[in-house]
Parts: C-alpha cells; sequence; structure tokens
C-alpha cells in the first residue's frame, strides 16, 4: 500500500538552531517528494521537490531535504531556523506519476522559540 | 495578481443548505485540484480536472459535485451540507495532469466552511 508518514507531529526549536523534520513513504518504487509549508490561515506553499538524480535537493527559504532510497525517507532540513518558519510542514509523495495525485503526510508543526 | 484565488474566503452555513465555492487561477494551468482539509488538518484530495475532463475522483459523497465551466475555473457544489463537511477547503492548480513527472501545484488561500 502507498503511504505516508511523519512521525512528528510537533516539534519546538529555538531560533537560530537545527531542524530537520522526518518523513518516510512506503511504495514500491521511488516516489515523486515534494516538502510543502503551511504558514497560519494561508495556503501551502512548495519549498522543494525530487524527482531524479541528486538525492540533496535544495528549497526556497534556505530549506533543504535528502532523499534515501535504502530507508524510504525525504527528510526536510535546515541549518538555522528563524522565528518566520514557524508553519505546518506536509511531506506529500506523488506515487503515480500520472494525474499529479499527492498524498499528504499529517504534517509537523513548527514552533520556534526566540 | 493573485495565481489561485478561491471565494468566499470564509462562509458558515447551517446544515441541509446548499452552498458553492469558486475557484479561478490566471496560471494559465490545464489542471485544477480541489483538496479538504481537516480540524486535525489532515490534507485529502477530492477531485482534479485537466482541461475541464474529470481525472481525479476520490472517494467523496455525491453531495460533492465539481464544476469546470473552463480550464481557468473549478467551482465546488455542495448539496445538504452536514456538520461533518466542516474543514477548509483549498483549491490548486499545475501545468501538467497526465504522463510524466508531476509538476508543482500552486494553491489558493483556501475557504473555511463552518455548518451550524
Amino acid at each position: 500500500a502507498q503511504s505516508v508518514t511523519q512521525p512528528d507531529i510537533h516539534i519546538t526549536v529555538s531560533e537560530g538552531a537545527s531542524l530537520e523534520l522526518r518523513c518516510n513513504y512506503s511504495y514500491g518504487a521511488t516516489p515523486y517528494l515534494f516538502w510543502y509549508v503551511q504558514s497560519p490561515g494561508q495556503g501551502l506553499q512548495l519549498l522543494l521537490k525530487y524527482f531524479s538524480g541528486d538525492t540533496l535537493v535544495q528549497g526556497i527559504k534556505g530549506f533543504e531535504a535528502e532523499f534515501k532510497r535504502s530507508q524510504s525517507s525525504f527528510n526536510l532540513r535546515k541549518p538555522s531556523v528563524h522565528w518566520s518558519d514557524a508553519a505546518e510542514y506536509f511531506c506529500a509523495p506523488s506515487f503515480s506519476g500520472g494525474y499529479n495525485k499527492l498524498i499528504f503526510g499529517a504534517g509537523t508543526r513548527l514552533a520556534v522559540h526566540p | 495578481d493573485t495565481a489561485v484565488s478561491q471565494t468566499p474566503k470564509y462562509l458558515v452555513t447551517q446544515m441541509g443548505n446548499d452552498k458553492s465555492i469558486k475557484c479561478e487561477q490566471n496560471l494559465g494551468h490545464d489542471t485544477m485540484y480541489w483538496y479538504k482539509q481537516d480540524s486535525k488538518k489532515f490534507l485529502k484530495i477530492m477531485f482534479s480536472y485537466n482541461n475541464k475532463e474529470l481525472i481525479i475522483n476520490e472517494t467523496v459523497p455525491n453531495r460533492f459535485s465539481p464544476k469546470s465551466p473552463d480550464k481557468a475555473h473549478l467551482n465546488l457544489h455542495i448539496n445538504s451540507l452536514e456538520l461533518g463537511d466542516s474543514a477548509v477547503y483549498f483549491c490548486a492548480s499545475s501545468q501538467g495532469g497526465s504522463g510524466g513527472p508531476p509538476d508543482t501545484q500552486y494553491f489558493g488561500p483556501g475557504t473555511r466552511l463552518t455548518v451550524l
């Protein structure tokens, strides 16, 4: 069965600290992988995506993610978190590839302490 | 210019009513989507249209009916509203929709529906 898991529902970090948000998927092949961010009261914005090639991808706002096939993971990282990064983060694989169907994880809510 | 817009932003209504949410995109995209986000932030696709043709139709009650008058618009009509329909509904669009790697989906700001 195709599924995605974001194990951390809520993460709190201090401003300036590093961040890693976890994402694991279950699928017989490599899906297309996306990370989206949702700021409070807003729609979703694409942070980055992975289709193939270099397994470390760079995104907007200083975020990066690393695809690890052996672990079926696509974790999101940022070396130094800013207060404005407080938001909900969604990992979203696309398994079919044919109809752009995204399967969203449950999301990780990030809180940033000053 | 707003890329993907939705109206209304907030919708409060009584159980049993019929309501519509409108979505428009000015990105020239071929594909549009409706998602439902529940109170726990869980986001699930409902429908997708590519060039006015329905291509994704998830397990959604038939009280929900999408309509795409042209490829820039995708409206969502809901009949006989129920308490469980309360959620935030997001519209999105993307360039492609069938074949090849998926294109980035651009989301609207959402419509918060509250059914009393």
